[in-house]
Formats: C-alpha cells, sequence, structure tokens
C-alpha cells in the first residue's frame, strides 16, 4: 500500500526551528516528485517547496524561501523539511505529497503534522 | 497565476447536481486538478488534466474546462460529498497555485 507518514511537528518559539519527516512506504520516492503542502488553521492550501525525482531542481515558495530547505534520503526512502527562523504565520499543518508520475497533480499526500510556532 | 474559484459556500440538499468553479488569472491550459478535503483530512485528488478521474473516484464527480474556466460537477449530491473542494494549476510553476475552495454544505 502506498503511504506516506509525517513527523515533527510541535510547538516552537518564533525564529526556532523544526525539522519535519515523511516516510514513504509502497513505492520509491526517488522516483517521484515530492512536495509540501501546507494549510494554515481555517485556512487553504499553500504549496510549500517541491523536489524533482532526481534531486534538481528544488523549488520554494516565496514565503519560505531562505528559511527552509527540502531534502531526500534515498536509503530511508524519507523527505525531510528543515525549517529555520520560523515565525507564527508559518503555522500550519504540514502534508507531504507525490505526484502521479505523469502529471504534477498530488496523488498521495500523508495525513500531516501540525507546526505552531507562539512565544 | 492565481486560482479564483466560486461560490465560496455552496449549500444544497442531498441528491442535487453541484456545480462548482474554478478560474486561473491566465491559461493553464488542462493542467488542472481538483482535491476534496473533509474535517481533519488530507486532500484527495478526485480529478487531473482537467476531466481525467483519479483512481477509486466514483463517476458521479465529473469535472471539464481549459484555459482559464473550469467546472467540476457532482451529479447527485451524496451525503460523504459534503466538503470543501479545491482546484490547483500545475502548468506554470513555481509557485503551484490554489484556488481558495469551495465548501459544500448541506441546506
Amino acid at each position: 500500500e502506498v503511504e506516506l507518514v509525517e513527523s515533527g511537528g510541535g510547538l516552537v518559539q518564533p525564529g526556532g526551528s523544526l525539522r519535519l519527516s515523511c516516510a514513504a512506504s509502497g513505492f520509491t520516492l526517488s522516483t517521484f516528485e515530492m512536495y509540501w503542502v501546507r494549510q494554515a488553521p481555517g485556512k487553504g492550501l499553500e504549496w510549500v517547496s517541491h523536489i524533482h525525482y532526481s534531486g534538481t531542481p528544488i523549488y520554494y515558495a516565496d514565503s519560505v524561501k531562505g528559511r527552509f530547505t527540502i531534502s531526500r534520503d534515498d536509503a530511508k526512502n524519507s523527505l525531510y523539511l528543515q525549517m529555520n527562523s520560523l515565525r507564527v504565520e508559518d503555522t500550519a499543518v504540514y502534508y507531504c505529497a507525490r505526484d502521479l508520475g505523469w502529471h504534477d497533480a498530488f496523488a498521495v499526500w500523508g495525513q500531516g503534522t501540525m507546526v505552531s510556532v507562539s512565544s | 497565476i492565481v486560482m479564483t474559484q466560486f461560490p465560496a459556500t455552496l449549500s444544497v440538499s442531498p441528491g442535487e447536481r453541484v456545480t462548482l468553479s474554478c478560474r486561473a488569472s491566465q491559461s493553464v491550459d488542462s493542467n488542472l486538478a481538483w482535491y476534496q478535503q473533509k474535517p481533519g483530512q488530507a486532500p484527495r485528488l478526485l480529478m487531473y488534466g482537467a476531466s481525467t478521474r483519479a483512481t477509486g473516484i466514483p463517476d458521479r464527480f465529473s469535472a471539464s474546462g481549459s484555459g482559464t474556466v473550469f467546472t467540476l460537477t457532482i451529479s447527485s449530491l451524496q451525503s460523504e460529498d459534503f466538503a470543501v473542494y479545491y482546484c490547483q494549476q500545475y502548468n506554470i510553476w513555481p509557485p503551484l497555485t490554489f484556488g481558495g475552495g469551495t465548501k459544500v454544505e448541506i441546506k
């Protein structure tokens, strides 16, 4: 069964850091485009970052560029999001997602992990 | 590319036909997806390529459009269809962009 499981969320103070993980099963993560998408409480969906199946290119939303870093560990079949200099407005549920393989639509989603940035 | 969905909320009775709209600020060809999200759950892919149902999606869901105007239709609304629906373009990116969502609620 194809599955994505996120972890690593929590409560952090403004300016702090967190590292989110996304463990993939049922498929080889390095053969698909992978993404992070977030959703602030009561709000819509916002794309955060993307990593090509080859490892490059990597893209970020302007709102996180220079603060967030997406990476992948093929041996662990896992995706990561290192989040530094966190802001209150980064508070959201963070989802990892996988594309279809032939369309850049998000075909597989994790259950999400909550990140709360507050003093 | 800015994606605009309307209406923001639809009040519908079970069994009714529902049409949701999505408009792009510039052409996205047919590179558009629709998602369904229920409270406390991750979004689920319904449609891609503007009109192709994803795996396991019932045929009461259909979608059409290309360029800048798109629609998602639910032919006969079931109780499990009450949710928020998002459109998303993947034609010109980054950034990948979503519409603000349409909430389909029980009338």
